[in-house]
């Protein structure tokens, strides 16, 4: 089973803190993409990243695709409100599908 | 910014039923998938779509479902006879390139079967 495991599963923390989130998995992916969904809304893309210890940044976001390419992180560098929501990663291995994560649920408290 | 829109936002239906799930994609997309979400579980792949046929499909997508381009437009999902279990919500996605690469999900139909 091709399974990305994130953790954590939940976060809360303050406004201005930094967080890690991590997608695991056993199975090599040819590309990786982290995505961050609102309660009844559509997965909004973030990032994709392609190459093997990729990094990428996206403001306060950073991403990192793993060397070996089984696994990914995203850290936000001083969290806001604003960034509360689901974070999900999802990869895909030369096929069409998309394979999601199980989702962190970040929430920040001002 | 372009984006995918699909109709109607949410959808109740008899079980029995047949329902048609509607999406636009992102106008220069020429790679289309349909996702679902049941509530509280991951988003889960139903199928893609490229070239006016089915690229790749998933066991959930049985013969109760399928897909068709009608028009230059639109990107329909149809479940023939829907159940219980179809309650959930449906991501239409959309991409320029194949290969899973970037795709663009629209905001999602919400349906739920009585």
């Amino acid at each position: 089973t091709q399974l990305l495991e994130q953790s954590p599963q939940f976060l809360s923390i303050q406004e201005g803190e930094n967080l890690t989130v991590y997608c695991n998995s056993s199975s090599v992916f040819s590309s990786l993409q982290w995505y961050r969904q609102e309660p009844g809304e559509g997965p909004v893309l973030l990032v994709t990243v392609v190459t093997g210890g990729e990094v990428k940044k996206l403001k306060r976001l950073t991403f990192q695709f793993g060397d070996a390419r089984k696994d990914s992180s995203l850290h936000i560098t001083a969290a806001q409100p604003g960034d509360t929501g689901l974070y999900l990663c999802a990869g895909e291995r030369n096929t069409d599908k998309l394979i999601f994560g199980t989702g962190t649920r970040l929430q920040v408290f001002p | 910014e372009p984006e995918v829109t699909q109709t109607p936002s949410h959808q109740v239906t008899q079980m029995g039923q047949e329902v048609i799930l509607r999406c636009v994609p992102i106008s220069n997309h020429l790679y289309f998938y349909w996702y679902r979400q049941i509530l509280g579980q991951k988003v889960e792949f139903l199928v893609s779509f490229y070239n006016n046929e089915i690229s790749e499909k998933s066991e959930i997508f049985d013969d109760q479902f399928s897909v068709e381009r009608p028009d230059g437009s639109n990107f329909t999902l149809k479940i023939r006879s829907t159940k219980l279990e179809d309650s959930a919500m449906y991501f239409c996605a959309s991409s320029e390139r194949g290969g899973a690469l970037a795709q663009y999900f629209g905001p999602g139909t919400r349906l739920l079967v009585l």
